[in-house]
C-alpha cells in the first residue's frame, strides 16, 4: 500500500517551459487535491478534485491546469513556467467525495519544483 | 483575513519542556472540521488529529493533547515532555463545506525546534 506518490521528487524548469506533475492514490479515495508550498505561506490549495470526474479552482489556480485521469490520478501541468511557481508541491487525497464528513488529507511526499 | 491563524511562527524549547501550539480559526459555518498535521525535517505531512466542530471533548494521545474551544475559536495542541524527534512544523487546517464537499484551509504553520 504506498498511499500518495508523485513524480517526479525534483524539477528544474526554465521560464517558458511546461511540465505535468503527475499524483496517484492506492486508497480509493474519492478526493483529490494539489497545494502548493511557500516559506512562510503554508500550504495554499491550487485545484482540487471533489470526486472522479470534477474538478475545482482553489485558493491560487492561475498558471496551472489539473486533469483527474481516474479515481486514482490527477495530474497538475504549467503550461508556460514561470519563476513564481518555484515551490514545492503536493498532491494529497481523502475519503472525501460529497460526503457529509471532512476526512483528513493524505500527503504525497511532495515535488520541488525550481523555474529559472 | 485568515481563516486559520497560527500566531507562533517559531518556537524554542529544550527537551523535556511543554509547548502549547495555538490556532485560532474563523467560519460561520456551525458544522465544520479542524485538523493538525506534522511536517517532520523529511517533508512529508502526517495527519495528526481531526475534530468536529460538535465534539468540544479534548483528547489526548501520548504526549499530544488538543484543546478545542468554540467559546474562543481555537483548537490548541499541547506536546507534554518535548523530545528532539518532535522538531517539525506542524499545521492546523480548518474544513468548511463547500458546493457539498469539504475544502481544507491551512495555516501558515508553526515551526517547533526542540533542542536536546
Amino acid at each position: 500500500n504506498a498511499g500518495v506518490t508523485q513524480t517526479p521528487k525534483f524539477q528544474v524548469l526554465k521560464t517558458g517551459q511546461s511540465m505535468t506533475l503527475q499524483c496517484a492514490q492506492d486508497m480509493n479515495h474519492n478526493s483529490m487535491y494539489w497545494y502548493r508550498q511557500d516559506p512562510g505561506m503554508g500550504l495554499r490549495l491550487i485545484y482540487y478534485s471533489a470526486s472522479e470526474g470534477t474538478t475545482d479552482k482553489g485558493e491560487v489556480p492561475n498558471g496551472y491546469n489539473v486533469s483527474r485521469l481516474n479515481k486514482r490520478e490527477f495530474s497538475l501541468r504549467l503550461e508556460s513556467a514561470a519563476p513564481s511557481q518555484t515551490s514545492v508541491y503536493f498532491c494529497a487525497s481523502s475519503k472525501g467525495g460529497g460526503s457529509s464528513i471532512g476526512y483528513e488529507q493524505y500527503f504525497g511526499p511532495g515535488t520541488r519544483l525550481t523555474v529559472t | 483575513a485568515q481563516k486559520v491563524t497560527q500566531a507562533q511562527t517559531e518556537i524554542s524549547v529544550v527537551e523535556k519542556e511543554d509547548v502549547t501550539l495555538d490556532c485560532v480559526y474563523e467560519t460561520r459555518d456551525t458544522t465544520y472540521y479542524l485538523f493538525w498535521y506534522k511536517q517532520p525535517p523529511s517533508g512529508e505531512l502526517v495527519f495528526l488529529i481531526r475534530r468536529n466542530s460538535f465534539d468540544e471533548q479534548n483528547e489526548i494521545s501520548g504526549r499530544y493533547s488538543w484543546n478545542f474551544q468554540k467559546s474562543t475559536s481555537s483548537f490548541n495542541f499541547t506536546i507534554t515532555a518535548s523530545q528532539v524527534v518532535d522538531s517539525a512544523v506542524y499545521f492546523c487546517a480548518l474544513s468548511e463545506a463547500r458546493q457539498g464537499s469539504y475544502i481544507p484551509t491551512f495555516g501558515r504553520g508553526t515551526s517547533l525546534i526542540v533542542h536536546p
